[in-house]
């Protein structure tokens, strides 16, 4: 079976750091989502790509960047962060095709002093 | 405009009893699909369920079985015998078909508790 990685699993960072995750999968998967979870609430989209070296942005890119330099990974940098940012990143992918639930990957916490 | 919601926060049940939970979502494309997710206490997230829009039948996987009220927007979750185990968040997500356009919008989750 196929596993989506997700390194680091925890994350410190400085307040104006310029901080990446990285997610990798071996399902093969055409598209990758990169997702943000704050403490209780739902999953709102950061960015997606549908291809290598494809990108689009979700509804929370800003202060975002990402990249598809591989089909197989899918990189997202966190511009400057934000003194006592607390969340989850939660990396999945997909087979393309509307129907096609993705994946998750066990994501990364992320703390800002 | 929150695209998916779900309204119940948290729900507590004893176990080996039957639970709903509900979503109900907006679109206008003709084509959609609906799912519903697990996020267990490590933060694990499971796909549990998909419903098509064009299908009349409800899915069922398990121990898990999907109301599909079309005329209603609404996918309601459906767990009969609960176990301990199936203690965890819950999200209704949806994708909308017409577009291809890959966004997911998810729910913000159902909290259930079973009690032995």
């Amino acid at each position: 079976g196929g596993i989506i990685t997700q390194t680091p699993k925890f994350l410190i960072g400085q307040e104006g750091q310029k901080l990446t995750l990285k997610c990798q999968q071996n399902f093969n998967h055409d598209t990758m989502y990169w997702y943000r979870q704050d403490s209780g609430k739902g999953l709102r989209l950061i960015y997606y790509s549908i291809t290598e070296n494809d990108l689009q942005k979700g509804d929370l890119s800003e202060g975002y960047d990402a990249s598809r330099e591989k089909k197989s990974s899918f990189s997202l940098t966190v511009t400057s962060a934000q003194k006592n940012e607390m969340a989850v990143f939660l990396c999945a992918s997909s087979i393309g095709g509307s129907n096609q639930a993705p994946l998750f990957g066990e994501g990364t916490r992320l703390s800002v002093l | 405009a929150q695209k998916v919601t779900q309204t119940q926060t948290s729900i507590s049940v004893v176990e080996k009893t039957t639970v709903t939970m509900d979503c109900v979502y907006e679109t206008r494309d003709s084509s959609y699909f609906l799912f519903w997710y697990k996020q267990t206490a490590s933060g694990e997230i499971v796909f549990l369920i998909r419903q098509d829009s064009y299908k009349k039948e409800n899915a069922t996987v398990g121990h898990y079985s999907l109301n599909f009220q079309k005329p209603k927007s609404s996918i309601g979750l459906i767990i009969t015998a609960t176990q301990i185990e199936d203690s965890a968040v819950y999200f209704c997500a949806m994708r909308e078909g017409d577009t291809g356009y890959q966004n997911f919008y998810f729910g913000k989750g159902t909290s259930l508790t079973v009690i032995p």
